[in-house]
């Protein structure tokens, strides 16, 4: 798996956008990037994935640079919900029919009111 | 539909004895994933199975720590004897299983302290 570089921490205002960077310089053409959450005191939760082409779905949006390096994840309009451990994982294939996580430290995003 | 499900949410034991962690998957998923993660890091993998097959067991602590997954369903995650270094959150997950993306879904978790 891709080895991934997150910032540590970051603060987003509230009702802003949260745009969460994530290099993933190594990643292979068949990785792909995948985002966690974890709130505290929860267990690990699925936001997005993507492969080469921009994502989008109900939670966040993914942005993939076009050499696969690095991503941004985007959260339109964060609220106090969304303060959480923000995981970025390059996910390849590891064969007998699964893909294999390995989770960072991830960065801590606080939403400020 | 219902997600991942853990028991206990909560253990507090005393080193040296044993304890058991159960997960029950999403309907229909697969494959099934341990987890262990210490504080202030991200989720480590122990085990995986497929269906009832152990299929990468190769982080698993193997002298006190063991895993079974009857009827490719439920299963559990035992050590024994328990250290104190063992004091973590046990996470369990699912997935559909197959050779294409495939999200994994985390339960709660089992948050154990060993005194």
């Amino acid at each position: 798996d891709a080895k991934t570089t997150q910032p540590t921490s970051m603060d987003c205002a509230e009702g802003r956008a949260a745009n969460l960077p994530c290099n993933h310089s190594t990643i292979s053409g068949n990785e792909y990037v995948y985002w966690y959450r974890q709130i505290h005191s929860q267990g690990p939760q699925y936001i997005i994935h993507g492969l080469k082409n921009n994502e989008t779905n109900e939670m966040a949006s993914l942005i993939i640079t076009e050499d696969r390096k690095s991503s941004t994840l985007i959260l339109p309009h964060a609220t106090l919900r969304d303060t959480a451990v923000y995981y970025c994982i390059g996910s390849a294939y590891s064969g007998a029919g699964s893909y294999q996580l390995t989770f960072g430290k991830g960065t801590k995003l606080s939403v400020i009111p | 539909e219902a997600g991942v499900v853990q028991s206990p949410r909560y253990k507090i034991i005393e080193k040296k004895q044993p304890v058991a962690f159960w997960c029950n998957p999403i309907s229909g998923h697969n494959t099934l994933y341990w987890y262990l993660q210490n504080l202030g890091q991200g989720p480590e993998l122990l085990i995986r199975y497929e269906n009832e097959e152990a299929v990468d067991d190769s982080q698993l602590p193997k002298d006190r720590f063991s895993a079974e997954r009857l009827k490719g369903v439920d299963s559990t995650l035992k050590i024994q004897p328990a250290e104190l270094g063992d004091s973590a959150v046990y996470l369990c997950a699912s997935s559909v299983g197959g050779p294409r993306a495939d999200t994994q879904y985390f339960g709660p978790g089992t948050r154990l302290t060993v005194l």
